[in-house]
């Protein structure tokens, strides 16, 4: 079956790096994901990364995969209070399929 | 503006009394699919449909129905509720032959008692 595993808090400073780590089991998914869930809203796409790749940046987020390790990890650079969220991975696990972690907590302190 | 609408927001209700959770989308997308969010758990797939009349079930379809019977609206039907299926519900849509983004509405919460 499939299993997204991610640990379920994560503190940060104001102005730190933060990084979210991510395991999953499928190593047929074609597209990784990281979605982010402000409170008492449902969950938007933040970035994705195509299997064929070990990273993509995209302005103050990187995201790295390691297929060997089936490792999947987020990171924030210069941590801002909008940052604090819960931050989903989830993996393509067929046609539109996804399977998601349980959801990463990231609170940003002053 | 592109966007999946659910209602009601919150509810709150009895066990056994039948309800009715809307889901529509703007957005011409063919996918559609309903989660359940529970603490810990993250985000479990109920239902999902890949176009009209095309429906299958999720991890977690157990007292659960949907219908498509139009591409833009895709209930979920909760027969006789049990305090079980007391969670935060998403609805979720996504287009064919892309990325396999999934674009979410803004979540119905319901309560039962």
């Amino acid at each position: 079956g499939e299993d997204v595993e991610q640990s379920l808090f994560l503190s940060v400073r104001e102005g730190d790096s933060s990084v979210i780590n991510c395991t999953y089991t499928d190593s047929s998914s074609t597209y990784l994901y990281w979605y982010k869930q402000e409170p008492g809203a449902g969950l938007q796409l933040l970035t994705y990364i195509f299997s064929n790749m070990d990273m993509k940046q995209d302005q103050r987020l990187t995201v790295l995969l390691n297929k060997k390790d089936k490792h999947l990890s987020l990171r924030i650079a210069d941590t801002q209070t909008g940052d604090s969220a819960i931050y989903f991975c989830a993996e393509s696990i067929g046609d539109y399929k996804l399977s998601f972690g349980a959801g990463t907590t990231v609170t940003v302190r002053a | 503006e592109a966007q999946v609408t659910q209602n009601p927001r919150y509810l709150i209700t009895v066990t056994g009394k039948k309800l009715t959770v809307t889901c529509s989308q703007n957005m011409n997308h063919e996918y559609m699919s309903w989660y359940r969010q529970d603490p810990g758990l993250g985000l479990r797939q109920i239902y999902y449909s890949m176009n009209v009349e095309v429906t299958d079930k999720g991890d977690v379809p157990e007292g659960y129905k949907v219908s498509r019977k139009e591409k833009r609206n895709f209930p979920l039907i909760l027969e006789s509720p049990s305090p079980n299926q007391t969670s935060l519900y998403f609805c979720a849509s996504s287009p064919a032959g892309e990325t396999g983004e999934l674009f979410f509405g803004e979540g119905s919460r319901l309560t039962v008692l």
